[in-house]
């Protein structure tokens, strides 16, 4: 079993649908990254977060510690949040920056 | 744009040759590292290093090394290239380990 799951794995939504992504992870943390990868291969660096909650324009970005899991929420969905979403954490145990890494969401929003 | 800068962009060369990978990190950020992302594979953690020292080993064969500057740029190096060793290579920047990191946009290396 992966120490970082997501689902879906794949996800295929119109335009203007609340989007929902989920990363369930098995170690302890000290903190969970969400990116964006760009079909063009690009990385963008979405939050960073130990606990609660972050917003950033349409997305949103919520953790919950005790049950290990966090979610990413694009609102009002557009074909440009077209991307593979990358759910990353950070063993606690791990003094380095040695991230552990989910499959991935391929996200395709039609117009 | 993250502030951090990979060159080149693109590079293909043949098998059994060396390239070396460019990045330049943020402004102000000491720890680099270096990732692997082969053909619709997941980020590969080869090495990070924190203001001029290795501080992290990830899977990084024998072949490939790493340096850091003291301008704080760092290069990838990759000898012998196989085939295998084509792949999209990140480089990311942090103030610190335990801080946000920033991503480079990629080089897209191609073994023919």
């Amino acid at each position: 079993k992966n120490e970082v799951e997501q689902s879906p794995q794949n996800l295929t939504a119109q335009e203007g649908e609340f989007i929902t992504i989920n990363c369930s992870y098995s170690v302890g943390i000290s903190a969970l990254h969400w990116l964006q990868q760009h079909p063009g291969g690009g990385i963008v660096s979405l939050f960073m977060l130990s606990s609660g909650k972050k917003k950033h324009g349409r997305l949103i970005a919520t953790i919950n510690i005790q049950e290990k899991h966090s979610s990413l929420h694009i609102t009002a969905s557009h074909p440009r949040d077209s991307a593979v979403y990358i759910c990353a954490v950070r063993s606690r145990a791990d003094s380095n920056y040695q991230l552990i890494w989910g499959a991935g969401t391929k996200l395709i929003i039609k117009p | 744009d993250s502030g951090v800068t990979q060159t080149p962009k693109h590079l293909i060369t043949a098998t059994g040759q060396r390239v070396t990978l460019r990045c330049s990190p943020r402004s102000g950020d000491l720890s680099v590292y270096w990732y692997q992302q082969s053909l619709d594979q997941g980020l590969q953690f080869l090495i990070q290093y924190y203001n001029g020292e290795e501080r992290a080993k990830g899977n990084i064969l024998e072949r490939f090394s790493a340096q850091q500057f003291p301008d704080l740029h760092s290069e990838l190096n990759l000898s012998s290239l196989e085939l295998g060793d084509s792949a999209l290579y990140f480089c990311a920047s942090s103030v610190v380990s335990n801080t946000e990191a920033f991503f480079g946009q990629g080089t897209r290396l191609t073994v023919v």
